[in-house]
């Protein structure tokens, strides 16, 4: 199959920095992406790997090794606003299906 | 530039009935993809359509289904629904047909069948 594992729920400090692992197999995906999703609300994009190495992008980045099917979303200087489900997803190279991950909730405390 | 609309947002069904969701994509936008959100199994792809024609299904039966006119707006389709169609189902447009293209999600719909 092509599971892909993120942890179910971490929880950190306003101001501290988080990081949400994700693992796939290696033959199923060409590219991860990396969606927030508020409670109630629409996911929204945050960030795409195709290549491996670092993406930053702000306050968030994402790394990416295709060889170890591995991926992680990291949220520095964390915000209240932060607080929410943070969703993994594999696409493969042709088609637009995404094959997500079961979601990180990622709870922020002050 | 008004985002992904999904009609209606709340619905209430009873089992063995059937409903209809609209999606309508981002102006420009021709590819439309569903997916089903519940707690237990997260977010699932159930079909996607690019210039009216069904281009991926996912592993629902076929009690789901869907189409897309010319105008990019897409419809899915459950009929003789069961308890466990109970979900919040979210519409997403993309402007291509490339992997690497940014997919917009709607509100989503959230039905309930009791």
């Amino acid at each position: 199959g092509q599971n892909i594992d993120q942890p179910t729920e971490m929880t950190a400090t306003e101001g501290a920095i988080v990081q949400i692992n994700c693992t796939y197999q290696t033959s199923g995906f060409n590219g991860l992406f990396w969606y927030q999703q508020h409670a109630g609300e629409a996911p929204t994009f945050l960030s795409y790997n195709v290549l491996d190495g670092l993406e930053e992008k702000g306050r968030f980045s994402s790394f990416l090794s295709r060889s170890k099917g591995y991926s992680y979303l990291l949220l520095k200087e964390l915000q209240m606003k932060d607080s929410a489900s943070y969703l993994c997803a594999g696409v493969k190279a042709a088609g637009n299906k995404l094959t997500f991950g079961g979601g990180t909730r990622v709870l922020v405390k002050p | 530039k008004a985002g992904v609309t999904q009609t209606p947002r709340y619905l209430i069904k009873t089992r063995g009935q059937q409903v209809t969701l609209s999606c309508s994509p981002i102006s420009g936008h021709r590819s439309v993809s569903w997916y089903q959100q519940t707690p237990g199994q997260g977010l699932q792809f159930l079909f996607e359509y690019f210039s009216e024609t069904q281009r991926n299904k996912g592993n629902f039966p076929g009690r789901f289904s869907g189409r897309q006119f010319s105008n990019s707006r897409s419809e899915m389709n459950v009929s003789t629904l069961e308890l466990g169609d109970s979900a919040l189902y979210l519409c997403a447009s993309r402007w291509g047909t490339g992997a690497d293209t940014e997919a917009f999600f709607g509100q989503g719909t959230r039905l309930t069948v009791v």
